[in-house]
């Protein structure tokens, strides 16, 4: 079993609508947890962090944690075709490294 | 202010060789990591620096290696390269204390090709 999971996609959208992404990981002991935007051929952008169970909502997106379940998640509002890229789900393992998943490929389509 | 910088943006090497990649970490970060990025995957954790010691070591082997100087600065070495060493190199700095409890700042990258 892999550290952090992501369905590595592509995940299709529409312009306008809500993109959904996830993620699970598998060390219970995680305290921070990070979504990274990656467009093709560069380098992870951090757009959300999240610390707490519940909702943290930053403009258009919404990361979503739950510790029981071992799940965190990223919602993107009113998606737009600039939001096309490879979202990358991170996990702060003890002793301060991420841990990254695999990504997963977004494409919004005008 | 500057962010992460990482140098030189592309390298093409041939097997057996030996590669140095170079990264200034972002102003007021003391620690920085290092990450492998193969096409179509997340980055792959290699090493972490802070005080000049590695703190932390990934699934890597020896032929990968690194240095933490006195400003902070780093390099990244890897000893007889291989095909599959080619992907993304990460430098990645954090804030003061050596933890990434807020995540890290990502440099943009040198892109190596062995051949």
């Amino acid at each position: 079993q892999k550290e952090v999971e992501q369905n590595s996609g592509p995940l299709s959208v529409p312009e306008g609508a809500i993109a959904s992404l996830n993620c699970t990981y598998s060390d219970r002991g995680s305290q921070s947890f990070f979504w990274y935007r990656q467009y093709s051929g560069k380098s992870p952008e951090l757009i959300m962090s999240i610390y707490s169970n519940g909702d943290k909502e930053d403009g258009r997106f919404t990361a979503q944690l739950n510790k029981a379940s071992q799940y965190v998640s990223l919602l993107i509002r009113d998606s737009q075709p600039s939001d096309s890229a490879t979202y990358l789900c991170a996990v702060n393992r003890q002793g301060g490294k991420l841990i990254f998943g695999q990504g997963t490929e977004l494409s919004v389509k005008p | 202010d500057a962010g992460v910088t990482q140098s030189p943006t592309h390298l093409i090497k041939t097997r057996g060789q030996q590669v140095t990649l170079r990264c200034s970490p972002k102003s007021g970060h003391d620690t920085v990591s290092w990450y492998q990025q193969a096409l179509g995957q997340g980055p792959q954790f290699i090493f972490q620096y802070y005080e000049e010691e590695e703190r932390q070591r990934g699934n890597f082997p020896d032929r990968f290696s690194g240095h933490q100087f006195p400003n902070y600065s780093s390099e990244l070495n890897v000893n007889a390269l291989l095909l599959g060493d080619s992907a993304l190199y990460l430098c990645a700095s954090s804030l003061v204390g050596g933890t990434a409890d807020y995540g890290y700042t990502f440099g943009s990258g040198t892109r190596l090709t062995v051949v």
